[in-house]
């Protein structure tokens, strides 16, 4: 399988803070997904991303397919913004199969 | 909101039983994948369906299948509950014509 790597595991932000996660992947990939997983356990679609970069309000996310990495930038942090952000890739085959990192905790302290 | 419901929200069933967990796609999204998260984990892929034929299936024992119906309608069922199985059980669906999965809320099992 892939493997997905993410950093850092953890992360502590003061609110107005900015910051960046990166997902490292070891495969070439036809899809790449960023998460946000609300305290309930609801994985909320963030960016569809697999190579590029896009930008939604606060977040952004830059993915280098060639380099087998991608970025989310978090700007102007809210209390909201806490929580587990995954990133998940699929290889684009005939199996929508994809492969999870073990995320990133967010907290974001008012 | 991403359209994909399941239920039930949680459960807890005893070591041996067997549990049936649903999940209902996205309308017109022919793919539905099911996924467990162990707590602290990354989700991890049990099987794929694609207009109601397993499409493939992760590193899970049979004792885990699936079922997927004409109406966007899918279920997961599990035999022989052991307590490893507790976990977050998560459906996703895609369409024909795309990669993006969209995840429904998850249904909480516990096992005792």
């Amino acid at each position: 399988g892939i493997q997905v790597e993410q950093s850092p595991p953890d992360l502590i932000l003061q609110e107005g803070a900015n910051s960046t996660l990166r997902c490292n992947f070891s495969d070439s990939v036809n899809n790449l997904q960023w998460f946000h997983q609300n305290p309930w356990g609801q994985l909320i679609n963030l960016f569809y991303i697999p190579s590029g970069t896009k930008q939604n309000g606060r977040l952004s996310a830059t993915t280098v397919a060639t380099e087998r990495y991608s970025l989310l930038y978090i700007s102007s942090s809210q209390t909201t913004d806490s929580g587990v952000y995954f990133c998940a890739v699929d290889r684009g085959s005939t199996l929508g199969r994809l492969y999870f990192g073990r995320g990133t905790q967010l907290t974001v302290w008012p | 909101e991403t359209g994909v419901t399941q239920s039930p929200t949680h459960l807890i069933k005893t070591r041996g039983q067997q549990v049936t967990l649903r999940c209902s796609s996205q309308s017109g999204h022919n793919t539905v994948s099911w996924y467990q998260q162990a707590l602290g984990q990354g989700p991890q892929f049990i099987f794929q369906y694609y207009r109601e034929e397993e499409n493939g299936r992760g590193n899970f024992p049979p004792r885990f299948s699936g079922l997927q119906f004409p109406n966007y309608s899918s279920e997961l069922n599990v035999n022989a509950l052991e307590l490893d199985d507790s976990a977050l059980y998560l459906c996703a669906s895609s369409s024909d014509t795309g990669y993006e999965q969209y995840f429904g809320p998850g249904t909480r099992l516990t096992v005792t």
